[in-house]
């Protein structure tokens, strides 16, 4: 157990609907990173938040949007879903200095979101 | 921006035998190099990682080596085992920037 959390385990929805994965980190990290994961394809990130505020952006699409809140949980909203976003979507945390020394990203066990 | 190629996609190894698994990065100023595994259908694990002030770090089975002139750096595996079985991502980074850049992936299958 890496110590950060993310629900729902699964989820099942249709084209065109949104819905918001969550993301705890473990206690004491700043930093949340987000990673899709199609089937059988790398790890892809998304985005980063570093104490509530967007600190690195990567091929993240304008449909999906993420927020880190003051208890430092984070969320991961998509909207208009695709086929195409059906995907493993894992969270991860570090300590997360800003500027400083990089350490390992935790992950957390991944929510697997099927899109029909 | 930060581009990691992992070579090769898929590896397959009698069990007892070696497994080196490589990597190139393009920005001469990432400084972390980090190595996870993923069993199927779970998250990623590191498994072991490496600065760019060492050329090489060894953890039982385990060694990565880095070759910064170069820019890339490989994950040796020795005698391997059928739990070895999994998918290998590399990564790097630039410690200011945080933003983690992972390599394609290569699928190890140990057989026995």
């Amino acid at each position: 157990d890496s110590g950060v959390t993310q629900t729902p385990k699964h989820l099942i929805t249709a084209t065109g609907q949104r819905v918001t994965l969550r993301c705890s980190p473990r206690s004491g990290d700043l930093s949340v990173y987000w990673y899709q994961q199609s089937l059988d394809q790398g790890l892809q990130f998304l985005i980063q938040y570093y104490n509530g505020e967007e600190r690195a952006k990567g091929n993240i699409l304008e449909r999906f949007s993420a927020q880190q809140f003051p208890d430092l949980h984070s969320e991961l909203n998509l909207s208009s879903l695709e086929l195409g976003d059906s995907a493993l979507y894992f969270c991860a945390s570090t300590p997360g200095v800003a500027g400083g020394v990089y350490n390992e990203q935790f992950f957390g066990p991944g929510t697997r979101l099927t899109v029909l | 921006g930060e581009n990691v190629e992992q070579h090769p996609s898929t590896l397959s190894v009698q069990e007892g035998d070696s497994a080196v698994i490589k990597c190139t990065y393009s920005d001469s100023a990432s400084n972390y190099f980090p190595w996870y595994k993923q069993e199927l259908g779970k998250r990623p694990q590191l498994i072991i990682d490496i600065r760019s002030n060492v050329g090489e770090k060894k953890d039982q089975r385990i060694a990565v080596t880095l070759n910064k002139t170069a820019k890339h750096f490989s994950l040796h595996i020795t005698e391997t085992q059928p739990e070895d079985s999994a998918v290998y991502f590399c990564a790097a980074i630039k410690a200011a920037g945080n933003k983690l850049t992972f390599g394609g992936g290569t699928r190890v299958l140990v057989k026995p």
